[in-house]
């Protein structure tokens, strides 16, 4: 059956690092999303991806965020200059119809920032 | 705006017992609703889906019943196994919109 992955599984940086994660969505999706989970809160969406442009992102997602689908197969979230508190989980997620249906989740990638 | 709540865990029951997991939501209109599965180690997995009042969403043993009366979705399940032990996560989404809105997750611990 195929599925979302994500690499790598845990990554830890310094504060005021960059840091890539990266993704391969499922082959024929076209939609792609990230979602963060801070520990012991809400899973929370981040941002949408359709035909290579942004779709819809929430407030956390400011200018210290991009995403980028490279090429036909990864799609990566880049945090420019990380802070303590992006220290979170990190989904990734694919899907065919628009939204709000379903979406097909990867591992997840958990960052620590030291 | 939409928003989910869920049963706050850890959750421990004994096998074979009987499993409810509480959820309501508060949106307008009429959202899909969702359960959602985390298995240790694993991404998240859709569980079961109900679309409209009334639907019941199913899978593995498990139900969820879209209660528009009550703003529902509890999860119930009539004997639980050791291997259903994971996070469980209600969620809402619209086709209209692209996010997902999930609940803070709900841990269970099944015992042998």
């Amino acid at each position: 059956e195929p599925e979302v992955t994500q690499t790598p599984s845990h990554q830890v940086t310094q504060m005021g690092q960059e840091v890539i994660l990266r993704c391969v969505p499922i082959s024929n999706h076209l939609y792609f999303y990230w979602y963060r989970q801070i520990l012991g809160q809400k899973v929370e969406f981040l941002v949408s991806f359709y035909n290579n442009e942004i779709s819809e992102k929430s407030e956390i997602f400011d200018d210290q965020f991009s995403v980028e689908r490279p090429d036909g197969s990864n799609f990566t979230l880049k945090i420019r200059s990380t802070k303590l508190e992006d220290s979170a989980m990190y989904f990734c997620a694919s899907s065919t119809p628009r939204g709000g249906n379903e979406q097909y989740f990867g591992p997840g990638t958990r960052l620590t920032v030291t | 705006g939409d928003s989910v709540t869920q049963m706050e865990g850890p959750v421990t029951l004994s096998e074979e017992a009987f499993l409810t997991i509480n959820c309501t939501y508060t949106a307008t209109g009429y959202p899909s609703l969702f359960w959602y599965v985390q298995y240790p180690g694993e991404g998240l997995q859709l569980l079961l889906k109900a679309t409209k009042a009334d639907d019941k969403g199913s899978n593995k043993g498990f139900e969820a019943t879209y209660r528009k009366e009550t703003t529902s979705f509890h999860l119930e399940k009539g004997s639980v196994q050791v291997s259903d032990s994971a996070v469980y996560f209600c969620a809402l989404g619209r086709n209209r919109d692209d996010k997902i809105i999930f609940g803070k997750g709900t841990r269970l611990h099944i015992l042998p």
